[in-house]
């Protein structure tokens, strides 16, 4: 069976550092990749996608990046963290168009 | 872009009622999803619906992509319940899926 792993859950970082999160998939190939962000315990933001190795699309501007370095494994960066980059990332992914997606099980962020 | 409301925000109930959550949506979409928020934050899936009716236990939900709507029946509410629910829908775009989530609703259940 798939699962999707999220790490760390919960992370505090001072304003200005690095941030690397990092999301596998196992038990499936070329899924369709997903970061969210959701802020103040509501709705869920699409930040990035990508439906293939190096394939990127990004949905909103902002202090983040990702890449896909392997088939199965997606990764947020930021060179400088803000202050307003705290919340709630959710990495998920789906088998390939109009299918069910899953999420992982979050890392809480907290810049400080 | 697609808008996704969700109604209504908030909703407290006793133990044992019974409760429809709606999910409007303002475009024609390829599917939907419902999800439950437990407490850890976690996003829990309730229903894969693209349209017509679905049971699982004491959860059901209806969509009828025509008229561009979903809801989502809680019966006989445990206080395990408790939480946000969303509906995402799925719509496909640049050769990837997208899902759009509505804000949520957050359900007390009290004993």
């Amino acid at each position: 069976s798939q699962t999707i792993h999220q790490w760390p859950a919960t992370l505090v970082q001072p304003v200005g550092s690095p941030l690397s999160l990092e999301c596998t998939v196992e038990g499936t190939s070329n899924p369709n990749l997903y970061w969210y962000r959701q802020a103040a315990g509501r709705g869920l933001q699409l930040l990035f996608y990508s439906v293939g190795i190096g394939q990127i699309s990004s949905e909103v501007p902002q202090n983040l990046s990702a890449s896909r370095p392997q088939d199965r494994q997606f990764i947020l960066s930021s060179k400088k963290l803000l202050l307003s980059d705290s919340g709630f990332y959710l990495c998920a992914w789906s088998a390939m168009k109009n299918t069910e997606a899953f999420f992982g099980q979050g890392t809480r962020l907290t810049v400080v | 872009g697609i808008q996704v409301e969700q109604s209504p925000p908030d909703l407290i109930l006793q133990e044992g009622a019974n409760s429809t959550l709606r999910c409007n949506f303002s475009d024609s979409v390829n599917n939907l999803q419902w999800f439950h928020q437990n407490p850890w934050g976690q996003l829990i899936n309730l229903f894969y619906i693209p349209s017509g009716t679905k049971q699982n236990g004491r959860l059901s939900a209806t969509t009828v992509a025509t008229e561009r709507y979903s809801l989502l029946y809680i019966s006989s509410s445990q206080t395990t319940d408790s939480g946000v629910y969303f509906c995402a829908v799925i719509f496909t775009g640049q050769g990837a899926q997208k899902l759009v989530f509505g804000q949520g609703t957050r359900l007390t259940i009290n004993p």
